[in-house]
């Protein structure tokens, strides 16, 4: 069964205080890994995809990183409106298979 | 170009009701998906559906149902509604190219 695991579930940042969350995967081959921003009440913003163990994609502050078993988005220097729920879901590539997400981590940045 | 679109944003129900949610997905995608997301939890997977067929469905009863018209919009409908049905309800398109793009949601109370 696939499954992802998020660490930590809450984590608390000065503003300018670099971190990274953590992805932990199991799947039946990777299609794809997915990174999510979700604000609270609204819908899931796509952040990256990542497909294969080495690959890296950036976006302002934040770095997705992958190898064969999880997956870590760094954030450097964050600001007070990066606090939101980030979310890991990965893609089995069997098929037409939906995404299987973690539970998320909870970020908030304290000015 | 629109994104996502679900309606209604909030509804209230009681136990026993029915509801219907809808989606539009965003143009040219022919794919939708439905994910149910309580509080605190990643969304899970309900439905998926691909030029009007059924692809996929994930572990829920038979009280929840959906269905795919000829312009790919969706309806989830969920019968003998129960208190633990509350939730964002979820809706995703996406096409053969690109990934997941999630809707706004609907925020379902059941009372």
């Amino acid at each position: 069964e696939d499954q992802v695991t998020q660490s930590p579930e809450a984590l608390r940042l000065q503003e300018g205080e670099s971190s990274s969350l953590n992805c932990s995967y199991t799947v039946s081959g990777l299609r794809g890994l997915f990174w999510y921003r979700q604000d609270p009440g609204k819908g899931p913003e796509f952040l990256f995809t990542l497909y294969s163990a080495g690959e890296e994609k950036e976006k302002e502050r934040l770095k997705a990183t992958l190898t064969k078993k999880e997956s870590f988005l760094h954030i450097t220097a964050p600001k007070p409106e990066d606090s939101a729920t980030y979310l890991c879901a990965v893609q089995a590539n069997s098929g037409n298979t939906p995404l299987v997400f973690g539970k998320g981590t909870r970020l908030s940045v304290i000015a | 170009d629109a994104g996502v679109t679900q309606s209604p944003t909030h509804l209230i129900k009681t136990r026993g009701q029915q509801v219907t949610l809808r989606c539009s997905p965003i143009s040219g995608h022919k794919s939708v998906s439905w994910y149910q997301q309580v509080l605190g939890q990643g969304p899970q997977f309900i439905f998926q559906y691909y030029e009007k067929e059924e692809r996929g469905r994930g572990n829920f009863p038979d009280r929840f149902s959906a269905r795919q018209f000829p312009n790919y919009s969706s309806e989830l409908n969920v019968n003998a509604l129960l208190l633990g049905d509350s939730a964002l309800y979820l809706c995703a398109s996406s096409s053969d190219r690109v990934g997941y793009t999630f809707g706004s949601g609907t925020r379902l109370t059941v009372v």
